[in-house]
């Protein structure tokens, strides 16, 4: 089955540094990857719609400055969140595949 | 808000018992689905229906789904320790845009041996 490839799985990083997290596609090609966002005990709410080869479609109250999507290949979409501050701390995760159901690991953010 | 209701939000059981879980959602939709995320971790793609069905089984898994009401449930049978999770539903509206999903704001289950 398809499967999506997260990475890192954790980071910690100081404030006002920029942290780059990585998607992948592993056996398939995705024009489109999906980044949500969980804070803890919460449910996952939809940042952006990253589209291969075009700009990313960011949903409202999501800085499009603060979370730079970059979808360069068909296998591969990254969330850089730049200046980092303690409230952007969370559980970062992408989805993909053709139906988007295909979800990665997840990336534990914790900005100190 | 975009997200869903889901409910209860917490639900202990004991080991062999069967936990329901529901789920009310507000728009139109394509299909729905369940996932269950254990602590921590990334999302497991349980099951998923669409909106011309009503019912839908997998193993241990019945889900439902009634678009009048706009909600449906999540049952499983004969629980096991190893059940205990988070689970979520999520929709995908009509006319979806390939993958886009709505989540509800999850039940923790916790199935005790």
């Amino acid at each position: 089955g398809a499967v999506v490839s997260q990475h890192p799985s954790r980071v910690i990083c100081k404030s006002g540094t920029s942290v780059k997290i990585e998607c992948r596609s592993l056996d398939f090609q995705a024009t489109t990857m999906f980044w949500y966002r969980q804070f803890p005990k919460q449910s996952l709410m939809l940042m952006a719609t990253s589209n291969e080869g075009s700009k990313a479609t960011y949903e409202q109250g999501v800085e499009k400055d603060k979370f730079l999507i970059n979808h360069a290949s068909l296998t591969l979409s990254t969330l850089t969140v730049t200046s980092a501050h303690p409230e952007d701390s969370s559980f970062y995760i992408c989805s993909a595949g053709g139906d988007g159901y295909t979800f990665g690991s997840g990336t534990r953010l914790t900005v100190v | 808000s975009q997200q869903g209701e889901e409910d209860p939000q917490a639900l202990s059981i004991q080991e062999g018992e069967n936990a329901t879980m529901n789920c009310s959602y507000k728009t139109s939709i394509n299909n729905l689905q369940w996932y269950r995320q254990n602590s921590g971790r990334g999302l497991v793609h349980l099951i998923l229906i669409r909106s011309n069905e009503r019912e839908k089984h997998s193993g241990r898994l019945r889900v439902t789904l009634d678009t009048s009401k706009k909600s449906s449930s999540l049952l499983i049978t004969a629980s096991r320790a190893a059940d205990t999770a988070s689970y979520f539903c999520a929709t995908a509206r009509l006319y979806n845009q390939g993958g886009k999903l709505i989540f509800g704001q999850g039940t923790e289950l916790s199935v005790k041996p």
